[in-house]
């Protein structure tokens, strides 16, 4: 299966907000609504942010939120913080119970 | 918490068999409630989904990789395993495991990854 096509580079400044797009087809993110998005900070780990859509895992801030429309899911992030500034990635469930990710967004706070 | 633990050679030869476990304390491998991943990412590329095993050793896998990799659970160690044969370059990355919801397909959490590298 593919990628989900996610843009390569995104930039807002403190106190901004900005969005974060994931684009599938009607087999993955049309079809189903187990869309994630991811936080990966250089040299650690992802931290899981968003599952199904909308919905944060406890202690994830409220300046996360996720939606989806048609086969484009987003990540908005609000109030824009210097500690923001990271790589985030969205997967989601495909037709062939298989998980796939996008290429990835690196987020720049100016 | 449920905190998961990645180990193995962090240095493989071109065409010989990669081979990760992946130990899981604060949590059972046995849960029916989740499944158990890999994920490898490349230097300076993206995440890449390899597969995930199930408590009763049901698995899937990327269909790229399908007739290299195998993962396995261990509910006796809880562990989980990886192996990847015929190994080349292109198979450098970090290896992450995570456990994946069976509900709502999230990975969560994740283990802090481990390099491996293929040169001979």
């Amino acid at each position: 299966q593919s990628a989900l096509t996610q843009p390569a580079s995104v930039s807002g400044s403190p106190g901004q907000s900005i969005s974060i797009s994931c684009t599938g087809t009607r087999s993955d993110i049309g079809d189903y609504n187990y869309v994630s998005w991811y936080q990966q900070h250089p040299g650690k780990a992802p931290k899981l942010m968003i599952y199904k859509v909308t919905n944060r895992p406890s202690g994830v801030s409220n300046r996360f939120s996720g939606s989806k429309s048609g086969n484009t899911a987003s990540l908005t992030i609000s109030g824009l913080q210097a500690e923001d500034e990271a790589d985030y990635y969205c997967s989601s469930y495909t037709s062939s119970t298989l998980l796939v990710f996008g290429g990835g967004t690196k987020l720049t706070v100016l | 918490q449920v905190q998961l633990q990645e180990s193995g050679p962090g240095l493989v030869k071109p065409s010989e068999t990669l081979s990760l476990t992946c130990t899981v304390s604060g949590g059972s491998v046995s849960s029916g409630s989740y499944y158990w991943s890999w994920i490898r990412q490349p230097p300076g590329t993206g995440l890449q989904f390899i597969g995930y095993v199930y408590y009763s050793g049901g698995t899937n896998y990327k269909p790229s990789l399908t007739s290299r990799v195998t993962i396995s659970v261990d509910t006796s160690k809880n562990q989980f395993s990886l192996k990847l044969s015929s190994v080349t370059a292109a198979d450098t990355a970090v290896y992450f495991c995570a456990r994946v919801g069976f509900n709502d397909y999230g990975f969560d959490p994740w283990g802090q990854g481990t390099l491996v590298t293929v040169s001979s």
